[in-house]
């Protein structure tokens, strides 16, 4: 499974849209980027994920670059209850779902 | 709520003690996962089922041992744990095309202590 980068952290206002990145340079044809989050001590939240094309649900938006290599995800309206860690995570449809670091997602009211 | 339960929340147990986690999925899924969560680490794949036949153990010490009587439920079975074996046990579920597993709900975890 391609590698991915993220920020560490990043702060949001609550009702303001959050947009997080994502960097998955080496990503091939196949694989599909899923975005999952972490509120603290819970398990992890499957969101939405994509293969070419941006794709949105009730939770959030993904936009995914003509050349694949990056992401972005897309809160819209950010609550204090969409604090948490979030991870990209680029996999083939396979068993393996591996989890980086994420970003911590703060929003502060 | 996802449509993952796991029980207990929460379970403090001796080195010599043996104990069970359960988890099961209200999903229709036919694959289901278990996974540990260690402090400040990455979540790390113990076991995955398909069709309740075990695909894959990444190494995982004898003992944890896992169950998979149907498709709907998944034990893990502890016995002899380490203190260093504290951790969030979480347990996960997906419906497998053939292809492999596709996306993976997960339940709230299982937060186990070990003394």
């Amino acid at each position: 499974d391609a590698k991915t980068t993220q920020p560490p952290s990043m702060d949001c206002a609550e009702g303001r849209a959050a947009n997080l990145p994502c960097n998955h340079s080496t990503i091939s044809g196949n694989e599909y980027v899923y975005w999952y989050r972490q509120i603290h001590s819970q398990g992890p939240q499957y969101i939405i994920h994509g293969l070419k094309n941006n794709e949105t649900n009730e939770m959030a938006s993904l936009i995914i670059t003509e050349d694949r290599k990056s992401s972005t995800l897309i809160l819209p309206h950010a609550t204090l209850r969409d604090t948490a860690v979030y991870y990209c995570i680029v996999r083939l449809l396979n068993y393996k779902l591996s989890f980086g670091a994420g970003t911590t997602v703060t929003v502060r009211a | 709520e996802t449509g993952v339960t796991q029980t207990p929340r929460h379970l403090v147990m001796g080195m010599t003690n043996k104990k069970s986690l359960k988890c099961e999925q209200h999903l229709g899924h036919n694959a289901m996962y278990w996974y540990k969560q260690s402090a400040k680490k990455p979540l790390e794949l113990m076991f995955v089922y398909s069709l309740e036949e075990r695909v894959e153990n990444n190494s995982v010490p004898s003992r944890f041992s896992p169950e998979c009587p149907n498709s709907s439920h998944l034990f893990l079975h502890l016995h002899t744990l380490q203190p260093e074996d504290s951790a969030l046990y979480l347990c996960a579920s997906s419906q497998d095309t053939g292809k492999g597993g596709e996306t993976q709900y997960f339940g709230p975890g299982t937060r186990l202590l070990v003394l």
